[in-house]
């Protein structure tokens, strides 16, 4: 059975600093590419970044800089390090599995950790 | 970048009726997924690769579409099908997954 648990989230000041993990299992984690989305307070589904299986990482204009995914093939955890934070951050963090079927989804998704960013 | 638009925002159903739900892009995609999400969990798979459905999905749900406009359809809404249903694609060139804003899903 595949299973993504996230951990991590809490309460941080503006302009600190986050790291959030994802432990996988059931599935050759190296193997697949993985990806954090986030749903904000107002619902709103917003991709946060990549990594492929060979390491390839991305990540959308609005958290370029500020955010680093990276994953641990060894122990199964996939990582999200989160500085310079800002309010419109706070949101619900999901950790998924991009499938290998075409036009790439995500076909797996964990439970989510939750960040709040605020004073 | 591409923007999904979905409509109408809000569906309100009675059980039985034939429902159907748009997804728009700002220009042409291969492909378009769907997750259904209830309150309190966490988005799930429900049709992958425009017309797929995912595992465990019921039949009465179909999925639709080409270039810039795709659909969901369900062909006799049940009670348990209240949620609210999110459309994605992804480009390749710049490397980036973008959301539909969501279409929520009342029954009546």
């Amino acid at each position: 059975e595949v299973k993504l648990v996230e951990s991590g989230g809490g309460l941080v000041k503006p302009g600190g600093s986050l790291k959030l993990s994802c432990a996988a299992s059931g599935f050759t984690f190296s193997s697949y590419a993985m990806s954090w989305v986030r749903q904000t307070p107002e619902k709103r589904l917003e991709w946060v970044a990549s990594i492929s299986s060979g390491g390839s990482t991305y990540y959308p204009d609005s958290v370029k800089g500020r955010f680093t995914i990276s994953r641990d093939n060894a122990r199964n955890i996939l990582y999200l390090q989160m500085s310079s934070l800002r309010s419109e951050d706070t949101a619900m963090y999901y950790c998924a599995r991009a499938s290998t079927t075409t036009g790439r989804d995500f076909d797996y998704w964990g439970q989510g950790t939750t960040l709040t960013v605020s004073s | 970048q591409i923007v999904l638009s979905q409509s109408p925002a809000i569906l309100s159903a009675s059980p039985g009726e034939k429902v159907t739900m748009t997804c728009r892009a700002s220009s042409s995609v291969s492909y378009m997924h769907w997750y259904q999400q209830k309150p309190g969990s966490s988005p799930k798979p429900w049709i992958y690769a425009t017309s797929n459905l995912a595992s465990g999905v019921p039949a009465r749900f179909s999925g639709s579409g080409s270039g810039t406009s795709y659909s969901l359809t369900i062909s006799r809404v049940e009670a348990e099908d209240a949620a609210t249903y999110y459309c994605q694609q992804w480009s390749s060139n710049p490397h980036m997954y973008t959301f539909g804003g969501g279409t929520k899903l009342e029954i009546k």
